[in-house]
């Protein structure tokens, strides 16, 4: 099936750093979603976005579809301690409502 | 809003016996509901996707007989692991989709299945 490639694998900052991570696919996606996903417990929709070039923010945290519909990424600014998790983006192309989702992206924050 | 409980978030049986999960949408109808298995530090793997009235669809590889599937309500759905074995253990998600938002999934806690 299709992959989305998600980078970078995992992250280690500091608290009050900003930080940026993307997805990216050889082939068009319709919609991308980010989650976050805490130890334990299932993954939390941060952002949804349905259009091509949209920037989208919730608090802290900005994502972006990108204007060729292959690509997202999602920024977090100024982050916390409490931002540490593991953070997923998911893609939906095609006529069903299957996501394909990445690989994950790992980030600790260091107070 | 758009809430989505599972039940229970932790199980340990024996290896044969039958277990079943409940995932129930709480402030919402969910038309599409979806099961994932997620083994540790790996992204989720969806195992089949139910519409409520219907049979589910089952991924490539998903042994439908094994892993029973019932979508009997527009606020439930239950996955039943038949004669369990410890390759099974592993962290069951389900997800469930309103037909307003219909790409956005909004996912239970979680089970953490443990066969012995």
């Amino acid at each position: 099936g299709q992959q989305l490639n998600q980078s970078p694998q995992s992250m280690f900052i500091q608290e009050g750093e900003d930080v940026s991570m993307n997805c990216t696919s050889s082939s068009i996606f319709n919609t991308w979603l980010w989650y976050k996903q805490d130890p334990g417990e299932g993954p939390v929709l941060l952002i949804a976005l349905y259009k091509a070039g949209e920037l989208t923010s919730n608090g802290r945290l900005t994502a972006q579809f990108g204007i060729t519909r292959k690509d997202s990424f999602l920024n977090i600014s100024a982050s916390i301690p409490s931002d540490v998790g593991i953070y997923f983006c998911a893609g939906h192309q095609g006529s069903n409502y299957k996501l394909t989702f990445g690989k994950g992206t790992l980030l600790t924050v260091n107070p | 809003g758009a809430v989505v409980s599972q039940h229970p978030s932790w199980v340990i049986c024996k290896s044969g016996t039958s277990v079943k999960i409940e995932c129930r949408s709480l402030d919402f109808q969910a038309t599409t509901m979806f099961w994932y298995r997620q083994f540790p530090k790996q992204s989720l793997m969806l195992m089949a996707t139910s519409n409520e009235g219907s049979k589910a669809t089952y991924e490539q590889g998903v042994e439908k007989d094994k892993f029973l599937i019932n979508h009997a309500s527009l606020t439930l759905s239950t996955l039943t692991v038949t004669s369990a074995h410890p390759e099974d253990s592993s962290f069951y998600i389900c997800s469930a989709q309103t037909s307003g938002r219909a790409y956005e999934q909004y996912f239970g806690p979680g089970t953490r299945l443990t066969v012995t």
